[in-house]
């Protein structure tokens, strides 16, 4: 069975650090796409990052840019979200998910973790 | 503000059929292929519709895809209640270098 599971959420103050893991398990890792997608409280889906399978092709949405960083140890079947100068407006639950697709033609994101809660607040 | 565009809500009676649209540009359903997530309340998303309209293992045929130019629709038929969810378009946007998501539509069974 495919999973996702992701850890390391939690409160935090403005200006703090965080970092996020995913470990996953069913499927080869190093052959998979991988995304961070987000949801703040009531709010919709906003998509944050993505690592190719190689780890060789990265992108960011611009409103983390400069302050996250997507990794990913395909030897520890993990991947990790360093989140850095955290705003209050960055406070959402954070999902893991797996992405196919032969080419961003047809990206399509198949699967997705529970999700864990980061908190940005005084 | 998201970059694509759906009504933030939709309702119908049980057994009516429901449609969601979903608004973008060229440089993302104009270029590429949309995809359909359902939220159930306190639950992770779902893929529902990939590549416009094609349907993944267990998805009920309920549930249909389509798409002309920058616009897109997601169509529930035989509304049921447990339809009663949110429902999310996206797509890789080009000039973005991402995935763009809808602001999602509410579906409420009355």
């Amino acid at each position: 069975e495919v999973q996702l599971v992701e850890s390391g959420g939690g409160l935090v103050q403005p200006g703090g650090s965080l970092r996020l893991s995913c470990t996953v398990s069913g499927f080869i890792f190093s052959t998979y796409e991988t995304n961070w997608v987000r949801q703040a409280p009531g709010k919709g889906l906003e998509w944050v990052s993505y690592i190719s399978g190689s780890g060789s092709t990265i992108y960011y949405a611009d409103s983390v840019k400069g302050r996250f960083t997507i990794s990913k140890d395909n030897a520890k079947n993990s991947l990790y979200l360093q989140m850095n100068s955290l705003r209050a407006e960055d406070t959402a639950v954070y999902y893991c998910a797996r992405s196919v697709g032969n080419s961003f033609y047809y990206y399509s994101i198949d699967v997705w973790g529970k999700g864990t809660a980061v908190t940005v607040s005084s | 503000q998201s970059v694509l565009t759906q009504p933030p809500s939709a309702s119908g009676t049980p057994g009516q059929r429901v449609t969601i649209s979903c608004s973008g540009s060229s440089s993302n359903i104009g270029s590429n292929t949309v995809n359909w997530y359902q939220q159930l309340p306190g639950t992770a998303p779902k893929l529902l519709i990939y590549n416009d309209n094609q349907r993944p293992s267990g998805v009920p045929d309920r549930f249909s895809g389509s798409k002309s130019g920058t616009s897109a629709s997601l169509a529930i038929s035989g509304l049921q209640s447990e339809d009663e969810a949110d429902y999310y378009c996206a797509a890789w946007d080009d000039s973005l270098n991402g995935a763009v998501f809808g602001g999602g539509t509410q579906v409420t069974v009355l």
